[in-house]
């Protein structure tokens, strides 16, 4: 087990150009989760994957972000036309959906900054 | 929807003495839990410790243990014999137990612990 990972840790981009981020979880989690943390504030909620299906999306996911979780593994967050609002952390977490089990585990994060 | 409150966005304690963590949070469920997760400097978040609502009794985890009342819909921590290494942000979470839900945590803002020697 060697717990979600994420990657890349850090991007620097230019407003305008589109990123993408990786998460990978932890290995039979069927749930995955993204988070969007800015300085300051805790951790907001994106959307979520259980196995392959995206079942809810946040009011804060703008038509310019998209995440995927092909074949229900590892799962990207891609978002376009890059804003300087779109600076913040972004994290991963994943957890087993099994009766007395509910604990989220989180990833490192991947810290934005959009100049 | 759930609000997570944590009215303290710093807190000092003294190596080895004992500091108390305040959040309030409010919901019209009445089945959810409630997790301290801490974060230090640059590194991932973590959890720290889980409370049942349905349970009375307050968890405890080694030096963490929480004050759980359901009524005022407070979920303090307090830390005993803090040592260095439990200088972090530390954040209450909410996540609703209902059935259907996406069961995605509802976080405060944060509560920055510095321990000093």
């Amino acid at each position: 087990d060697t717990g979600v990972s994420q990657d890349p840790r850090h991007k620097i981009t230019k407003r305008g150009q589109n990123v993408t981020f990786r998460c990978d979880p932890i290995s039979e989690h069927n749930r995955l989760y993204w988070y969007r943390q800015t300085l300051g504030q805790g951790p907001e909620f994106l959307t979520y994957f259980q196995n392959e299906a995206q079942l809810e999306k946040s009011r804060l996911l703008s038509d310019r972000f998209s995440a995927e979780r092909p074949k229900g593994s590892f799962s990207t967050l891609e978002i376009q036309r890059t804003e300087q609002g779109d600076s913040a952390m972004y994290l991963c977490a994943s957890s087993l959906v099994i009766p007395g089990k509910y604990e989220q585990y989180f990833g490192p994060g991947t810290r934005l900054t959009v100049t | 929807a759930q609000t997570v409150t944590q009215s303290q966005p710093e807190m000092s304690v003294q190596e080895a003495e004992t500091v108390t963590l305040s959040c309030t949070y409010d919901t019209s469920e009445s089945d959810y839990y409630l997790f301290w997760y801490k974060q230090p400097p640059s590194r991932q978040m973590i959890l720290v410790i889980r409370q049942e609502a349905y349970k009375q009794q307050n968890a405890t985890e080694n030096r963490f243990s929480v004050n759980f009342q359901k009524a005022a819909k407070s979920f303090s921590l307090k830390i005993s014999d803090s040592q260095l290494g439990d200088a972090a942000m530390y954040f209450c979470a909410y996540r609703s137990a209902r059935s259907g839900t996406a069961s995605k945590l509802t976080f405060g803002t944060g509560t920055r612990l510095q321990v000093t020697l």
